[in-house]
């Protein structure tokens, strides 16, 4: 099955600063990477997601780009603000045979400083 | 109008008891999950139910039982609590097998 790796566990950033987390996955068929935002005590919830057949896309702050030949896609926040804070997962499945779901990977603490 | 609803929100429970959790979607997707979410937040799938077709995770204990009774709902049904299960779980249900809309989360303390 699939699995998922993600780097790293906590990150702190100041206000206005650039966030960057890296995830790697395991299976080549694997070809939809969704990134899903938490935040304390409620549920996760979609923030953004790429394709296999997409290098990068970019909504607002938020980017996220795909390697594919390396197995690794990241998620980029630019100019952070305090309501970035929050657990980020990467997740990846092969879509139309994933009928097991999502795999997560272990979260990521984003830490916003004032 | 929520559109995946779970209850109840927060179960304390003796060791050795059965309890159930409801999960309920208004968005007529086909496909229902239940996520185990550890104290390290780490997201793991349980269960993923679609048309009638279950796909179990092998490393769920069989003391865990899902139960839809129609494609709107996916019960989470537990005996014999154990200390280990307390965690959140989530339900969750997708119109593709990929976005996920989850529901507000249900917190398990065994005692």
């Amino acid at each position: 099955g699939e699995n998922v790796e993600q780097h790293p566990s906590t990150l702190s950033v100041q206000e206005g600063d650039s966030a960057v987390i890296k995830c790697t996955y395991s299976d080549s068929a694997s070809n939809y990477f969704p990134w899903y935002k938490q935040e304390l005590g409620k549920r996760p919830q979609l923030i953004i997601d790429i394709r296999s057949n997409v290098g990068e896309k970019k909504d607002q702050r938020i980017a996220v780009t795909l390697n594919k030949t390396a197995k690794h896609f990241s998620l980029h926040i630019t100019e952070t603000q305090p309501e970035d804070s929050a657990v980020y997962f990467c997740a990846a499945t092969y879509s139309g045979g994933g009928a097991d779901g999502l795999t997560f990977g272990k979260g990521t603490h984003l830490i916003i400083q004032p | 109008d929520t559109a995946v609803s779970q209850t109840p929100k927060y179960l304390v429970t003796q060791m050795g008891n059965d309890k159930s959790i409801k999960c309920e979607q208004n968005l007529g997707h086909d496909t229902m999950y239940w996520y185990k979410q550890d104290s390290k937040k780490f997201l793991k799938i349980m269960f993923s139910y679609n048309n009638k077709e279950l796909i179990i995770n092998e490393t769920v204990p069989n003391r865990f039982s899902p139960k839809s009774p129609d494609k709107a709902h996916l019960n989470l049904h537990i005996n014999s609590l154990e200390l280990g299960d307390s965690a959140v779980y989530f339900c969750a249900s997708s119109p593709n097998r990929e976005e996920l809309f989850f529901g507000s989360g249900t917190q398990l303390s065994v005692l």
